[in-house]
């Protein structure tokens, strides 16, 4: 069993959909990230967490630390939107150093017009 | 402010010959990372720099792989005598010191995508 699952593993939505990406971690960690991976493969960081709630424009990330979830939220969805999201963790069990992460598989999010 | 710097973005290599994969940290960053893409796969970490010392390889195959960051230029990853397994997207990431634990925010380089022929 991986460390860090994502679900679901595909997802298309139509322009305007709220979203919903879940990550499950089973070891425990002192930080979670959320990453967008583009068409191109290039990568975007787009929020560090270790509690609570964050929110950037149309994305809000929460964490629940005692459930080990975290949850990546996209309002009112955008054909730009598509991409593969990742979740990743800093474990605190293994003692890793910063960058040390232990990567999910990613969510392809695909939005249509 | 340039951003996270990679070169090559794509380098094709012969089985056996020597890949040389280049990253300078955005300005102002002194922590660098490396990590792997496999086709189909998830990312792994590799390693992390600082300059001139390695803080963490434990994500290294034991042989063939090396990093650097010297005090002056880019950080390298070097792989010898490549075989058709090595061939992948290499992600570079920094951030700036002074984070506290577990606290640090990356900025990832566009990538290096390495074909071994």
């Amino acid at each position: 069993k991986n460390e860090v699952e994502q679900s679901p593993q595909n997802l298309t939505a139509q322009e305007g959909e709220f979203i919903t990406i879940n990550c499950s971690y089973s070891v425990g960690i002192s930080a979670l990230h959320w990453l967008q991976q583009h068409p191109g493969g290039g990568i975007v960081s787009l929020f560090m967490l270790s509690s609570g709630k964050k929110k950037h424009g149309r994305l809000i990330a929460t964490i629940n630390i005692q459930e080990k979830h975290s949850s990546l939220h996209i309002t009112a969805s955008h054909p730009r939107d598509s991409a593969v999201y990742i979740c990743a963790v800093r474990s605190s069990d293994y003692g890793g150093s910063q960058g040390n992460l232990i990567f999910g598989k990613g969510t392809k999010l695909s939005v249509k017009p | 402010n340039a951003g996270v710097m990679q070169n090559p973005r794509h380098l094709v290599r012969r089985r056996g010959q020597e890949a040389r994969l280049r990253c300078s940290p955005m300005k102002g960053h002194s922590h660098v990372y490396w990590y792997r893409q496999l086709p189909e796969e998830g990312l792994k970490f590799m390693v992390y720099l600082q300059k001139e010392n390695i803080i963490d390889e434990s994500g290294m195959p034991k042989e063939r792989f090396s990093a650097e960051f010297p005090k002056e230029g880019p950080s390298i990853l070097r792989i010898q005598q490549v075989v058709r397994g090595d061939s992948a997207a290499y992600f570079c990431a920094s951030s700036p010191p002074g984070q506290r634990s577990g606290a640090n925010v990356l900025t990832f380089g566009a990538g290096s995508r390495l074909t071994v022929l």
